[in-house]
């Protein structure tokens, strides 16, 4: 079972370049996350859809931006890298008001 | 604005003892509570959840329980295992936040031999 799956794993970014981190479900789940997790840190809520074409603002929006053109993809994009950025990104999925699940996470940096 | 919050960062605990994390929410709207497990370079993993119309849900070793009058939310944790050393995260959830699913700050568990 896949479930969620995160791209790339790891990646370094120059300042000022652009990524977009890649998170795809195979649960047919209507409710996608994204968190940041900096080292030693809770979870930090970016965006979060729920459902395909429907977006809205966490608690940490800024320098990000996404999209949820289908159920199964919610990626999310930095256009223009800083520092700030460097953290761990977590995709997750949900059915309704159940548990979430978690794919293995991205690990940037940003140089 | 609404949050999610815990009492302890760090718990460290004897090897069979038993573990309380403790989490306070805010939002009395809340309506599904979840406990995560994150293990160094991992993604959290669920441990068990709790809806508002209970106060207490138990399952393997793990109990946790909610009081909703002070909004105060506590994982148990039976006979502690070297395995159970990691961060532990509460969540919150409601249908009134659109399922703007928020954590807390975690706690680390640290289980001494």
């Amino acid at each position: 079972n896949a479930g969620v799956t995160q791209t790339p794993k790891f990646r370094i970014l120059k300042i000022g370049q652009s990524m977009t981190l890649q998170c795809t479900q195979d649960m047919n789940h209507n409710y996608m996350y994204w968190y940041r997790q900096d080292p030693g840190m809770g979870l930090k809520l970016i965006y979060y859809s729920v459902g395909a074409g429907i977006t809205d603002k966490g608690e940490v929006p800024n320098g990000y931006n996404v999209s949820r053109s289908t159920t199964e993809d919610f990626p999310l994009r930095l256009e223009l890298a800083a520092p700030s950025q460097t953290s761990v990104y977590f995709c997750a999925s949900m059915k309704g008001n159940t548990e979430a699940f978690f794919g293995q996470g991205t690990r940037l940096t940003v140089v | 604005g609404e949050s999610v919050g815990l009492h302890l960062p760090t718990l460290s605990v004897q090897e069979g003892d038993n573990s309380i994390i403790n989490c306070a929410y805010s939002n009395s709207a809340s309506d599904y509570f979840i406990w995560y497990k994150q293990e160094s370079g991992k993604g959290p993993q669920f441990i068990i959840d709790i809806r508002s119309n209970m106060d207490k849900r138990q399952g393997q070793r793990v109990t946790v329980l909610l009081n909703k009058t002070v909004k105060h939310l506590s994982l148990q944790i039976a006979a502690t295992q070297p395995g159970d050393s990691a961060v532990y995260f509460c969540a919150e959830n409601s249908m009134d936040s659109s399922y703007k699913l928020i954590f807390g700050s975690g706690t680390r568990l640290l289980v001494r031999p």
